[in-house]
């Protein structure tokens, strides 16, 4: 089955300044990766997804980057703010089907 | 947006009793729905994948007899947690997939079980 590893388990970042979350998955036939953010007690949400053929995938402060030879995906967060606290997952799937979660990153971002 | 509901929020049983949680897609059709459960400070852990009008498809691990799920509806399916015990306290996700977007997954906002 797929394995999702997720790095780093916490983060803590100045509010300003930007944010990488890594993930890495096993099987090569997985071809949707969307990313969540959950926030203490809530549901998921998702913020952003990349499909396998796209490389790079923006939406304003939010990218996401994907290296399918390395099998492994980018959350990039540029600019931070106070709200973007909150734990970020990401997962990996095959077209839409089981999603299996990366073990998340808490994110702080310190005022 | 896609919304989901689950029902209830929140449940306190005593041991041995039978709990149900109903999840809906309240704006669209899920011809699949998706089982998860989350222990505080961890991942969403995929338990069972629910098709409508068929059985339920389960993870390595999780028991079928322990967790039933029918999914009656392309609006609803259900969780019945049967013979609860404390160790099967946790927080339940379930989240739709929307046939017509085929990837996406909308999550509801979860129910907390503590059993007593």
């Amino acid at each position: 089955g797929e394995n999702v590893e997720q790095h780093p388990s916490t983060l803590s970042v100045q509010e300003g300044d930007s944010a990488v979350i890594k993930c890495t998955y096993s099987d090569s036939a997985s071809n949707y990766f969307p990313w969540y953010k959950q926030e203490l007690g809530k549901r998921p949400q998702l913020i952003i997804d990349i499909r396998s053929n796209v490389g790079e995938k923006k939406d304003q402060r939010i990218a996401v980057t994907l290296n399918k030879t390395a099998k492994h995906f980018s959350l990039h967060i540029t600019e931070t703010q106070p709200e973007d606290s909150a734990v970020y997952f990401c997962a990996a799937s095959y077209t839409g089907n089981q999603f299996y979660f990366g073990t998340g990153t808490s994110l702080t971002v310190i005022p | 947006g896609a919304v989901v509901s689950q029902h209830p929020s929140r449940v306190i049983c005593k041991s041995g009793t039978s709990v149900k949680i109903e999840c809906r897609s309240l704006d669209f059709q899920a011809t699949t729905m998706f089982w998860y459960r989350q222990f505080p400070k961890q991942s969403l852990m995929l338990m069972a994948t629910s098709n409508e009008g068929s059985k339920a498809t389960y993870e390595q691990g999780v028991e079928k007899d322990k967790f039933l799920i029918n999914h009656a509806s392309l609006t609803l399916s259900t969780l019945t947690v049967t013979s609860a015990h404390p160790e099967d306290s946790s927080f339940y996700i379930c989240s739709a997939r929307d046939w017509s977007s085929q990837e996406t997954q909308y999550f509801g906002p979860g129910t907390r079980l503590l059993v007593l």
